[in-house]
């Protein structure tokens, strides 16, 4: 399966904007970028995914490079409750499983 | 709330004893997967059933099993118990199998082996 890398932490203030870099040079072309984000405590969570246009919904933004080897997950108005775990996942075929990695840990500071 | 029911939420045992995690997926989705989560090993996928039937496995050890019942509730048996399997257990569905959106999880079983 094609992997990705991402930063193990970052920090952002509340009320700013964050983004969430991903990387995966080895995507191919039927794999689909997923995020879920996982709060303490409890499952992860689904945020967004895409193919290959940049997509928007009511959590945040995923925009896909051109060439699809890295995403950037954008977060427009970070809260507190947006501390969480997010990973950066590619889901090889259609109904395949979701392999996790380390994720990057979001510290929200108020 | 996803809709993804797992019981119990925590369960304490010794080693060498045999437990069952149980998990209701959302109404109508076909899918279950479950998935492991230890501190030093992140989240890992163990198996994933479809409308009764074995999909897909991942690092499932022999020691464990899980089956989907014609109701589709999902069990995942463990035994043979050692301290290392202490972690969350969850569990997600999905519709079916082509589907490529989200996974719903549940909020996890804690299980402790002393």
């Amino acid at each position: 399966d094609a992997k990705t890398t991402q930063p193990n932490s970052m920090e952002s203030n509340e009320e700013e904007p964050v983004h969430l870099p991903c990387n995966h040079s080895t995507i191919s072309g039927t794999d689909y970028i997923h995020w879920y984000r996982q709060l303490p405590s409890q499952g992860p969570e689904y945020v967004i995914h895409g193919l290959t246009s940049n997509v928007n919904n009511r959590m945040a933004s995923l925009a896909i490079a051109e060439d699809r080897k890295s995403s950037t997950l954008i977060l427009h108005r970070a809260t507190l409750r947006d501390a969480a775990v997010y990973y950066c996942i590619l889901r090889r075929n259609a109904g395949n499983m979701l392999t996790f990695g380390g994720g990057t840990r979001l510290m929200v500071k108020p | 709330d996803s809709g993804v029911t797992q019981t119990p939420k925590h369960l304490i045992t010794a080693t060498g004893q045999r437990v069952t995690l149980r998990c209701s997926p959302r109404s109508g989705d076909l899918s279950v997967y479950w998935y492991q989560q230890s501190l030093d090993q992140g989240l890992q996928f163990l198996i994933q059933y479809y409308n009764g039937e074995e999909r897909a496995k991942g690092n499932i050890l022999e020691r464990f099993s899980a089956q989907q019942f014609p109701d589709l509730h999902s069990e995942l048996n463990l035994s043979s118990l050692e301290l290392g399997d202490s972690a969350l257990y969850f569990c997600a569905s999905t519709p079916g199998t082509s589907d490529t959106g989200e996974l719903f999880f549940g909020e996890g079983s804690r299980l402790t082996v002393l």
